[in-house]
């Protein structure tokens, strides 16, 4: 059965923390990592990866993908307030629908 | 990127009657997603819905529950059907544009 586990489920910072945030996969037919950020209803697109080893950044995100291993890590440097969300880790699969499965999600929350 | 609409953004609804949600996307785009999102879980997949054939549901998901209708490349409906307590959640629309995949604003619904 294809699974996408995210951890930690939850996870509690200071504003200026750096925080990893982890996403191991076992899924069929494998054509991409996505990352999101889920602040109130709609999750807005952050990263997508499909190549090993290859870091892809936006400002203080970064993230990265290991496909031997089945892994991926969304990294987040000088953490604010503002990144308190839901961070969801889906694997899209390549199939000619595209479908995602999604992880659980990690919750973080930055305290000031 | 696309924008995506929702229709409604929320409602509250009496068990037994039925709703549906309307997306609209300003630009066109072949693959189109409807997730569930329950409280406190992550995306469930309910059916994937491609502009000129029936939509394909996931396992769990029945057409009578949840006909779908994608008239055009730019729109697709959702109805929630028969409602009971079970179906409150936030229903989001995600289409596929330029490879990515995106999602609506959701619609945050709660049956009594």
């Amino acid at each position: 059965e294809d699974k996408v586990v995210q951890s930690p489920l939850s996870l509690v910072v200071h504003e200026g923390d750096t925080v990893t945030l982890n996403c191991s996969y076992e899924v069929t037919n494998f054509r991409s990592l996505l990352w999101y950020k889920q602040e109130k209803k709609a999750p807005t697109f952050l990263f997508m990866l499909t190549s090993s080893g290859i870091e892809k950044k936006s400002g203080r995100l970064s993230s990265i993908l290991d496909k031997k291993e089945l892994f991926s890590i969304l990294n987040i440097t000088a953490t604010q307030t503002g990144d308190s969300a839901v961070y969801l880790c889906a694997v899209e699969y390549n199939t000619n629908a595209g479908k995602s499965t999604f992880g659980d999600g990690t919750t973080l929350t930055v305290k000031p | 990127s696309a924008v995506i609409s929702q229709k409604p953004s929320r409602d509250i609804c009496q068990r037994g009657t039925s709703l549906t949600i309307q997306c609209q996307v300003d630009s066109q785009v072949t693959m189109m997603f409807w997730y569930r999102q329950q409280p406190g879980q992550s995306l469930t997949l309910i059916a994937t819905a491609n502009q000129g054939s029936e939509a394909t549901y996931e396992s769990g998901f029945v057409i009578d529950k949840f006909p779908i209708s994608r008239p055009n490349l730019t729109f697709s409906t959702l109805t929630v059907s028969n409602m009971s307590p079970e179906d409150s959640s936030i229903y989001l629309c995600s289409p596929t544009y330029q490879e990515t995949q995106y999602f609506g604003p959701g619609t945050r619904l709660l049956v009594l």
